[in-house]
């Protein structure tokens, strides 16, 4: 079957810009949660959704927001991109909120120039 | 202190050597997860542990929940198994460990 598919892998923006990233899980797999890995502070949980509905959220300012579409897909979004946004964004999916194990997509690496 | 600690933070072993990585965790869990991430950022789940121990192929993944500790063994080595190995560990969300960094040379 297909894995987590992310689109675009690689970006670039300039400060003050927006971007939208997606992914698409796994066919069946309701929850898709997002990550950012980051040499500084490596990875770091961002947010979870789970039949369109957030379920849990990080420590990342309001700038940084989700959705889940009803056939499972996510976007994040990140508004007023600063240079600390660079970083490799990572999407997981999972069939019951990660009890059966996680499968990643190959990222989208953010530069924020 | 952070919350999910890994040891050691780099190894590099010879082909064909037995490997332990260690993490320990200070939350309460549902799971712990051990992955594995190769050069380009690509990262492949190995295990989900909640008690006990997996094995699959050369790979053993161990934890004891009362210590709050996992380890991750890697019998006879190979240089394909060069890698990051990161420890993360559930509990409302997903806190990861800092990763340790796997070179096995031929």
């Amino acid at each position: 079957k297909a894995g987590v598919t992310q689109t675009p892998r690689y970006l670039i923006k300039t400060r003050g810009q927006q971007v939208t990233l997606s992914c698409s899980p796994i066919s069946g797999h309701r929850s898709v949660s997002w990550y950012q890995q980051t040499p500084g502070q490596g990875l770091q949980f961002l947010f979870e959704y789970f039949s369109e509905t957030q379920r849990n959220k990080g420590n990342f300012p309001g700038r940084f927001s989700g959705r889940q579409f009803s056939n499972s897909r996510s976007e994040m979004n990140v508004s007023t991109l600063e240079l600390g946004d660079s970083a490799l964004y990572l999407c997981a999916s999972s069939s019951l909120w990660g009890r059966d194990g996680y499968t990643f997509g190959s990222g989208t690496r953010l530069t924020v120039v | 202190k952070n919350e999910v600690e890994q040891s050691p933070q780099n190894l590099t072993a010879q082909e064909g050597e037995f490997i332990t990585i260690n993490c320990s965790y200070s939350v309460g869990i549902s799971a712990l997860h051990w992955l594995q991430q190769h050069p380009g950022g690509g990262i492949v789940s190995l295990f989900m542990l909640s008690s006990g121990k997996k094995k699959h192929g050369r790979l053993i993944a161990t934890i004891n929940i009362q210590e709050k500790h996992s380890s991750l063994h890697i019998t006879a080595s190979h240089p394909r198994d060069s890698a990051v190995y990161i420890c993360a560990v559930n509990n409302n969300d997903m806190r990861f460990g800092a990763g340790t960094r796997l070179t096995v040379k031929p």
